[in-house]
């Protein structure tokens, strides 16, 4: 099946500070990329979608100033989590839609820690 | 909102088949009801998708009832390593989005 990565794959950053998540569509063009966060214990919750070369469009509730979507290219999103706080402490996976294919693939989360 | 009704949690013993049931009594004529599982700190595994058809691959059967109201996913022979959380989804093939709901924690005993 198709194969979407994620870097990094864990991250430890001081309350604050920004940290950037990447996720990359290794072996397909991906128009569209999703930004999930799952708390311990719960499920995957859809924070946003990503299109390429336009503004990702982000679900009731999720701040976009302070969780920045970049779709630069049909094969990266990034995800940048400004001004983190302990409480923004998740895992963050992202999927990736392969055009006229309707499976979406997901990459393997990113464990942010805020201290 | 998810669309469906699942178990919390399911037990299985290893070798046997493991059955997961699911409900969508509003799903849509052009809703198709696709599985996916988690294995602990993993991104999500698509596993198999049908729309009214009973659909088989690899890794599991698909079985939907008549009335499209409910579906079963069925693990032929469970391993340890099937041990997850399984999500039934409802979706338009139209939908970008994948909605997820709790999903059902499956044990497999050894």
């Amino acid at each position: 099946g198709a194969v979407v990565s994620q870097h990094p794959s864990r991250v430890i950053c001081k309350s604050g500070t920004s940290v950037k998540i990447e996720c990359r569509s290794l072996d397909f063009q991906a128009t569209t990329m999703f930004w999930y966060r799952q708390f311990p214990k719960q499920s995957l919750m859809l924070m946003a979608t990503s299109n390429e070369g336009s503004k990702a469009t982000y679900e009731q509730g999720v701040e976009k100033d302070k969780f920045l979507i970049n779709h630069a290219s049909l094969t990266l999103s990034t995800l940048t989590v400004t001004s983190a706080h302990p409480e923004d402490s998740s895992f963050y996976i992202c999927s990736a839609r392969r055009p006229a294919k309707y499976e979406q693939y997901f990459g393997p989360g990113t464990r942010l820690t805020v201290t | 909102d998810a669309k469906t009704t699942q178990p919390p949690s399911m037990d299985c013993a290893e070798g046997r088949a493991a059955n997961l049931p699911c409900n969508h009594s509003t799903i849509s004529g052009n809703e198709y009801v696709y599985w996916y599982r988690q294995i602990h700190s993993q991104g999500p595994q698509y596993i198999i998708h049908g729309l009214k058809n009973n659909e088989t691959n690899e890794m599991a059967s698909l079985i939907i009832t008549e009335d499209r109201k409910s579906s079963t996913l069925i693990l032929p022979h469970a391993t340890l390593r099937d041990t997850a959380v399984y999500y039934c989804i409802v979706r338009a093939n139209r939908d970008d989005k994948i909605i997820f709901g709790k999903g059902t924690r499956l044990h497999i005993l050894p």
